[in-house]
C-alpha cells in the first residue's frame, strides 16, 4: 500500500534556526516524491519535486530509497516560510498524489 | 492565464440533501483530479479524469459520490444524502497531462448540518 507518513503535526522555530520536516513513505515500486505548500489564504502550491533536485526558496529534499525518506530541509529558516507543508508521492501510473498529514510550521521572530 | 477555479467557495447544507461542487480547470489541461481534505487529515484522493479514458474512481469513499467531466473540461462532484461526515474542503486540480505537475483551486468548503 502507498503510505506517507509525516510525524509531526507542528514544528515551530526561531527565525534563522535550520528547519527540517521529516517525510517517511512505504511503497513498493520506485514513486516521485513531492513537497507542496499552502500559505495562508492561499492555494495548495508544488515546492519541489525530487526529480528535478533543485533548491526552491532555499528548500532542498533529498530521496532517501533505504530509509524510504524523503525530508525537507532548509539551513535558516526565515517568517515568511510559515506555511503549511504537504509530502506527497505518485506511483508509476502517475494519476493521483497521496498526501502526508501536513505539518505546520511557525518560524519566529 | 486564469488559473484552476472552484464553485462555489463555501456550501452549507442539511444532512440528507444532495450538492454538486464545479470545477473549471486551466484550459488545455487534460488531466482532472479531485481530493478531500478533512480536518486533521491530509489529503484523500477521489477521482481522476485523463482525456477521454475511463476515470479512476478508486478514491470515492462511497455511492453516494459520483463526478463527471463534461467535453473534457468542467467538471462536477456531486455528493447525494450528505452526511456530516462529508464536511470537509473539496479541493480540485488540474495538470497539462498525467504525471506533471498538479495546480490546485481555491476549494469548495462543504458543511453538512
Amino acid at each position: 500500500a502507498q503510505r506517507v507518513t509525516q510525524p509531526e503535526k507542528l514544528l515551530s522555530v526561531f527565525k534563522g534556526a535550520p528547519v527540517e520536516l521529516k517525510c517517511n513513505y512505504s511503497y513498493s515500486g520506485s514513486p516521485e516524491l513531492f513537497w507542496y505548500v499552502q500559505y495562508s489564504r492561499q492555494r495548495l502550491q508544488l515546492l519541489l519535486r525530487h526529480i528535478s533536485r533543485e533548491s526552491i526558496k532555499g528548500f532542498t529534499a533529498d530521496l532517501n530509497k533505504g530509509e524510504t525518506s524523503f525530508h525537507l530541509k532548509k539551513p535558516f529558516a526565515q517568517e515568511e516560510d510559515s506555511a503549511m507543508y504537504y509530502c506527497a508521492l505518485s506511483g508509476p501510473s502517475r494519476n493521483k498524489l497521496v498526501f502526508g498529514a501536513g505539518t505546520i510550521l511557525r518560524v519566529k521572530s | 492565464g486564469a488559473g484552476v477555479s472552484q464553485s462555489p467557495s463555501n456550501k452549507v447544507t442539511e444532512k440528507g440533501k444532495d450538492v454538486e461542487l464545479r470545477c473549471d480547470p486551466i484550459s488545455g489541461h487534460t488531466a482532472l483530479y479531485w481530493y478531500r481534505q478533512s480536518l486533521g487529515q491530509g489529503l484523500e484522493f477521489l477521482i481522476y479524469f485523463q482525456g477521454n479514458s475511463a476515470p479512476d474512481k478508486s478514491g470515492l469513499p462511497s455511492d453516494r459520490f459520483s463526478a463527471e467531466r463534461t467535453g473534457g473540461s468542467v467538471s462536477t462532484l456531486t455528493i447525494q444524502r450528505t452526511q456530516q461526515e462529508d464536511s470537509a474542503v473539496y479541493l480540485c486540480a488540474s495538470s497539462l497531462t498525467s504525471g506533471i505537475e498538479q495546480f490546485f483551486g481555491p476549494g469548495t468548503r462543504l458543511t453538512v448540518l
